[in-house]
């Protein structure tokens, strides 16, 4: 595609639940990142996958959150016993590698009740 | 800390008018500073990117400058437009680590006819 895409656009979950957001990159796109974003602040890194590993996750709050990319393409970020604290839009964002300029998806709004 | 603090937090101003938005970081060693343009639902597009050699770099009517002795860089915005209403986030990266970008809060911009 043109650009970095994220489904769905919004989600809202009832706490304790188990939530998938996906991320579908730039074609070509070798680095995969994911942000978090609160109301009213900038995103804060959660994890950097180059290619089909995690290069660095010490984003990640703690062990509910997860995130994979098994073919180095697609990324999944899962997040279990949701907590309403957890409501944020996350963001993803793409580069051709690890270094210079990262393009950013529309995000994902996560509304936990 | 690595931080990035954005000032003002948000600025009203009238077509046409020019503005001048202000960015302090404390993230060492660092690497690049960059300048988003976020729009209300949108993920960030990058305006600038700038090396701690750089002094300034413009794109049409944007401006950034760079004075990496004092830290500190700024967003001229030249000519507003209704368009230009957005939020506008700092974001500069360490020399270690480059593909983490350590976001400020932004500056909520509002452009009025």
């Amino acid at each position: 595609g043109a650009g970095v895409s994220q489904t769905p656009s919004n989600k809202v979950t009832e706490k304790g639940k188990y939530v998938e957001l996906r991320c579908d990159p730039i074609s070509g796109h070798t680095a995969l990142y994911w942000y978090r974003q609160s109301l009213g602040q900038g995103p804060e890194f959660l994890i950097y996958f180059q290619g089909t590993g995690a290069a660095d996750d010490s984003g990640l709050p703690n062990d509910r959150f997860f995130a994979v990319r098994p073919e180095g393409s697609v990324s999944t970020l899962k997040i279990q016993r949701t907590e309403r604290g957890d409501s944020a839009v996350y963001l993803c964002a793409s580069s051709r590698d690890g270094t210079w300029e990262q393009f950013f998806g529309p995000g994902t709004r996560l509304t936990v009740l | 800390k690595n931080q990035v603090e954005q000032s003002p937090q948000s600025l009203i101003i009238l077509e046409g008018k020019n503005c001048t938005l202000q960015c302090n970081y404390t993230v060492s060693p660092f690497s690049n500073l960059r300048w988003y343009k976020q729009d209300t639902g949108r993920g960030p597009v990058s305006l600038t990117i700038m090396t701690f050699s750089e002094n300034t770099k413009s794109n049409g009517r944007y401006t950034a400058t760079l004075d990496a002795d004092t830290k500190q860089s700024s967003l001229h915005i030249t000519a507003s437009q209704l368009s230009d209403s957005a939020s506008y986030i700092c974001v500069v990266s360490l020399m270690d680590s480059s593909y983490k970008l350590i976001f400020g809060s932004g500056t909520r911009l509002l452009v009025r006819p």
